[in-house]
This record gives C-alpha cells, structure tokens and sequence, in this order.
C-alpha cells in the first residue's frame, strides 16, 4: 500500500493565485481529512469527509477555501485567492472508520509558501 | 480556543532516561485520546492510543496514562533513544459513535541527546 499521497510536496506562488493541493487516499477508507499546520496552533482540522459526503467544514478559514471529494480515491482543497498567512504545511489524512476508533494515516504534506 | 493543550512546546532528555510529555483537554466529552509522532518533512505516524474506560495503556517503550478527572493524560517513553527525537501531538476525539474528528495540540519537540 503507498499510503495517502499528496502533491504537490511544495508550492512556492504569489499572492492572489490559485493554489490546488491534492490527495489520494487509502484504498478502501472511508473518511478523509484536511489539516493545516502551524506554529501557532498546531494541527488544525480544516474539514473532513465520510463516504465522500463533507461532514464537518467548520475549520475552514474562510470563503477562499474550498475541498471537494469527487470520489472515494481524490481529494482537493483549493484556496482562491491566496494569502500570505495562508503559508503552511497542509495534510491530508485518511482512516477506515469503525466503531471506538479513528486511527488517521496522514500524508507526507504539501508545504505552501505564498509571497 | 484550544481544547488540547500541549504547554511544553519542547523537551531535552538524555539517552536512556524517562521522557514524560504531558497534555491537557478541557472538553469532558473526549473519550478517546491518541499520540501521534512526526519526523521533519514526513506526515505524523500513529503512536499509541487510549480510551476513556482505561487509565493506562503500554506498548513496549511507551506507556500512555489518563487522568480524567484532571483531564490530564501523559506518554512516558522509556528507556528514551536517539531515534525517539521528533515532535509528538496529543490528540483527543469525542463521541465513540461517530466518525468524528481528531483534535490535536500544538505539539512538543522531544530532543533525545547522547
């Protein structure tokens, strides 16, 4: 299994762009996960998704933030337009839920950097 | 507001001494509290879990304690080593019925030094 795959692993762009980070999780997960990580708050959730369904989006910062999960194998989350404090190292996570327990595997990250 | 709290943003051990990372939560309804660890440039790897019906768990080196009515839980790692250096987030969920999300703190980097 290559686990939960993100890219991209960097992206260095300029204020006002569009940025899309990417995900692919677990083959036979059910539920994803967007995390966003700073200094100052640690990991934070930003939303997830059961069966492809969004469950909980209160996370997300604002309107220029967006995720969607077309299917159960691709995630997106788009920031239009981007900031500079939107800078930060984002995951994506997955886990096949079950009853009592939520072990996520997370991704390796994309590091974001907006000048 | 952060409901998990990691107070210690660091911590120094030696090779072979006990390293104790602490966390709190102020939301009574978490009942079930995992540690992460996570290595420079890679994504956080599941550590160790507990559930609100225990108050310890262990798993070789690392034994994972909860004090509910402190709302206070801590992972103990001993002996420490070299390759445990990394930064380590408590987590916390509620609601064991749901498909809910984790909370995490703001993590702790652990310093294991020869």
């Amino acid at each position: 299994d290559a686990g939960v795959i993100q890219s991209p692993r960097h992206e260095v762009t300029e204020m006002g762009q569009e940025v899309t980070l990417r995900c692919k999780p677990i083959s036979g997960h059910n539920s994803l996960f967007w995390y966003r990580q700073t200094m100052m708050r640690g990991l934070e959730l930003l939303i997830y998704f059961n069966n492809n369904v969004p469950i909980d989006d209160s996370g997300m910062p604002e309107d220029r933030f967006s995720a969607k999960m077309p299917n159960a194998s691709f995630s997106t989350l788009k920031i239009q337009p981007s900031e500079p404090r939107d800078s930060a190292v984002y995951f994506c996570a997955s886990s096949l839920w079950v009853y009592g327990a939520n072990v996520l595997t997370f991704g390796a990250g994309s590091r974001l950097t907006v000048l | 507001d952060q409901q998990v709290k990691q107070n210690s943003p660091s911590l120094s051990v030696q090779e072979g001494r006990i390293s104790i990372l602490n966390c709190d939560y102020t939301n009574s309804m978490f009942d079930y509290f995992l540690w992460y660890k996570k290595y420079p440039a890679e994504g956080p790897t599941f550590l160790i879990s507990i559930s609100s019906i225990k108050d310890k768990n262990e798993d070789g080196r690392f034994t994972v304690f909860l004090n509910k009515s402190a709302k206070h839980l801590s992972l103990h790692i001993v002996p420490s080593q070299p390759g445990d250096s990394a930064v380590y987030f408590c987590a916390a969920k509620g609601s064991a019925g749901t498909a809910s999300k984790l909370t995490f703190g703001t993590g702790t980097r652990l310093q294991v030094t020869l």
